[in-house]
């Protein structure tokens, strides 16, 4: 089975600076995927990025980057130049590579962004 | 962009009757499925369908929960009498566009909100 853990249960920034959300997960598997969503406070979950567990270099989508560490089995999401609107819940989640699969969710981060 | 489309947006609903969620999944996506968040909560799976079958379902998933695909777009949720901690946000999503690299990054609908009084 796999696990989400998400330890931290609020983050706070300043505008324009990065910020760091963790993210370690558990699984016996190989062959997984490592996902990021945010959900503003409107409720709807916005898929943000994507790490494959045979992935050799870190996914990055803009102003996101994932840091992944096979052996630590972390996959935190860096958030780099903070902007008001980033404020949201954060939810890692993961899967087999196997399509039709359960995303399992972590508890979620709340991040606030101060100006 | 296309996107994942849910109806209503919002459901109220008296404890015991019987409702259904709609969803609409991106047109070339293979596989459709079912999340649910009660307020404050993380997201938790129900059901994944492919090709008119249940491929994988949760332990919340019980006989009371049923899935369809009435016709070529339509993916539904029926909940068969509804119970109080049933009241959460209700998840569309769907994967599977062959033009991805891969075949399990969900796309989620903006949720139904059902409230059972």
């Amino acid at each position: 089975a796999q696990k989400i853990t998400q330890t931290q249960p609020g983050m706070f920034v300043q505008e324009k600076e990065a910020v760091t959300l963790d993210c370690t997960y558990d699984t016996s598997d190989q062959s997984y995927g490592l996902f990021w969503y945010k959900q503003p406070s409107s409720g709807e979950m916005i898929f943000l990025i994507y790490q494959g567990s045979y992935d050799e270099q870190n996914a990055t989508e803009g102003r996101y980057s994932l840091n992944f560490q096979k052996a630590r089995k972390s996959a935190n999401l860096v958030i780099s130049a903070s902007q008001l609107g980033d404020s949201a819940m954060y939810f890692c989640a993961m899967s087999l590579n196997q399509a039709g699969t359960a995303l399992i969710f972590g508890k979620g981060t709340t991040l606030s962004v101060s100006s | 962009e296309p996107e994942v489309t849910q109806t209503p947006s919002h459901q109220v609903t008296q404890m015991g009757q019987e409702v259904i969620l709609r969803c609409v999944p991106i047109s070339n996506h293979l596989y459709f499925y079912w999340y649910r968040q009660i307020l404050g909560q993380k997201v938790e799976f129900l059901v994944s369908f492919y090709n008119n079958e249940i491929s994988e379902k949760s332990e919340i998933f019980d006989d009371q929960f049923s899935v369809e695909r009435p016709d070529g777009s339509n993916f539904t949720l029926k909940i068969r009498s509804t119970k109080l901690e049933d009241s959460a946000m209700y998840f569309c999503a769907s994967s599977g566009d062959s033009l991805r690299h891969s075949y399990n990054e969900q796309f989620f609908g903006p949720g139904t909100r059902l409230t059972v009084l």
